[in-house]
């Protein structure tokens, strides 16, 4: 079955510390990843995606993720942490069953301590 | 540039009572839309999408229904609400590569 795995359900760091926000993926095929941010009663914002190419993908807000096929995961990740960036992150995945519908991760909740 | 709108932020209604919640695209023609649901502040369930005017899908059986009258407008009704719909109601639009892009969410109490 498809699905996506965020095994913390929280992560907290100190201010300017490097933060990793873990994902892990099952899916058959080629996988169209992603990540998105949710601050509290607001939507989610789309931070960035891997569809192809490089491992490293570089978002919004500074963020980056590694693209790793041996082991299936797409870590969030950000070299100096700041405060604002304290949010619920998803990680999510396209269903390689259907092109309109992604597979969402439970999300991770993110705490930058200052 | 695609923008798109969803009303109201917050709603509070007696159980048993009607629901409609609007959501409008700008923009963009034939978006995929999606209606999810999201409890606690925590995962998304994903109940409706459309590919297309007057096409819905349901993903999970419950009290809630979901209608497209036009190309950029989505609509999620319920005839009777129940205390267990209560949650953060967000619509989405489908871009390009499968990338979804969020309105701001309703947040409904049923009391």
């Amino acid at each position: 079955a498809q699905s996506v795995a965020q095994p913390e359900d929280q992560v907290n760091v100190a201010e300017g510390n490097p933060l990793t926000v873990k994902c892990t993926y099952s899916v058959s095929g080629n996988p169209y990843l992603f990540w998105y941010v949710q601050y509290p009663n607001r939507g989610l914002q789309f931070l960035l995606k891997y569809i192809t190419g490089d491992n490293l993908v570089k978002g919004s807000y500074g963020f980056e993720a590694e693209f790793n096929k041996s082991q299936t995961s797409f870590h969030l990740k950000k070299p100096s942490a700041l405060v604002s960036d304290s949010a619920l992150y998803f990680c999510a995945v396209r269903d390689p069953g259907s092109n309109y519908q992604l597979i969402w991760g439970a999300g991770t909740k993110l705490i930058i301590k200052p | 540039s695609q923008t798109i709108h969803q009303w109201p932020a917050t709603l509070v209604q007696p159980v048993g009572s009607p629901l409609s919640l609007e959501c409008t695209v700008e923009g963009t023609s034939n978006p995929n839309l999606y209606w999810y649901r999201q409890a606690a502040g925590r995962g998304l369930q994903l109940l409706f999408y459309s590919v297309g005017i007057g096409q819905i899908s349901s993903e999970v059986p419950q009290n809630l229904s979901a209608s497209r009258p036009q190309d950029r407008q989505f609509i999620l009704s319920s005839k009777k609400l129940l205390l267990s719909d209560s949650g953060f109601y967000l619509c989405a639009w489908g871009g390009q590569g499968g990338i979804q892009y969020f309105g701001a969410g309703t947040r409904l109490s049923v009391l």
